[in-house]
């Protein structure tokens, strides 16, 4: 079963502060995903990649931006917090098309 | 964009009576839909993908899907106190992203 980490797993942040998630998958992977989960929106998608160095934009992508340097590693870049991005992050990796996504376990953010 | 509905917002239901969740969406193109379960705090746990018209079983778990009618169901065989959890439906958009859009979920409550 593929393996995808984040870290960190819980952050407090300061508006107008830097924030960057990291997410690291070990299935070799094509796709990436960043989602935010709210209360009465579900799972929403930020940004998206098709491999290394691509990065696409979701449904929800302003205020953030993504980062995927390697097969392995996509970040979710926050260049300047704002108390309306707390909220609790997913990573997700799989091929596309009909293949399963597998999701890490989250990422809570509090930006204060 | 495809919109994913799901209902009700919450089911308490008594260990081994049946439990049926519910999910509607707007786009019958889409030909793959997932259902997920979430326990508190936790990541997403794929638990059937169903991808024609019909029944797919995964264990205690069941899917019907009809796109005519927008409607994809889950249903819960015997369900335990460790089957107390948010339950999640997603529908993957047409194209190679294959990323998923999410309802807000079910939330599930078995009695023992």
């Amino acid at each position: 079963e593929a393996a995808v980490t984040q870290s960190p797993r819980n952050k407090v942040a300061v508006t107008g502060g830097k924030v960057t998630l990291s997410c690291n998958q070990t299935n070799n992977h094509n796709n990436m995903y960043w989602y935010r989960q709210d209360t009465g929106h579900g799972l929403r998608l930020i940004h998206y990649s098709y491999g290394a160095g691509s990065t696409e934009k979701g449904d929800i992508p302003d205020g953030y931006k993504a980062s995927r340097p390697s097969q392995e590693n996509f970040s979710l870049i926050l260049e300047l917090a704002t108390p309306s991005q707390t909220s609790v992050y997913f990573c997700a990796s799989g091929e596309g098309g009909r293949a399963e996504q597998f999701f890490g376990p989250g990422t809570r953010l509090t930006v204060l | 964009q495809q919109k994913v509905q799901q209902s009700p917002e919450s089911l308490t239901v008594s260990e081994g009576a049946m439990a049926s969740l519910n999910c509607t969406f707007s786009d019958g193109t889409s030909n793959n839909f997932r259902w997920y379960r979430q326990h508190s705090a936790k990541g997403l746990e794929v638990l059937v993908s169903i991808f024609s018209d019909g029944e797919k079983e995964e264990g205690r778990f069941t899917a019907h899907l009809n796109r005519a009618n927008l409607h994809v169901s889950l249903h819960i065989r015997e369900p335990q106190p460790s089957d107390s959890a948010v339950y999640l439906c997603a529908v993957s958009e047409q194209g190679g992203s294959a990323k998923l859009i999410f309802g807000e979920g079910t939330k599930l409550t078995v009695s023992s």
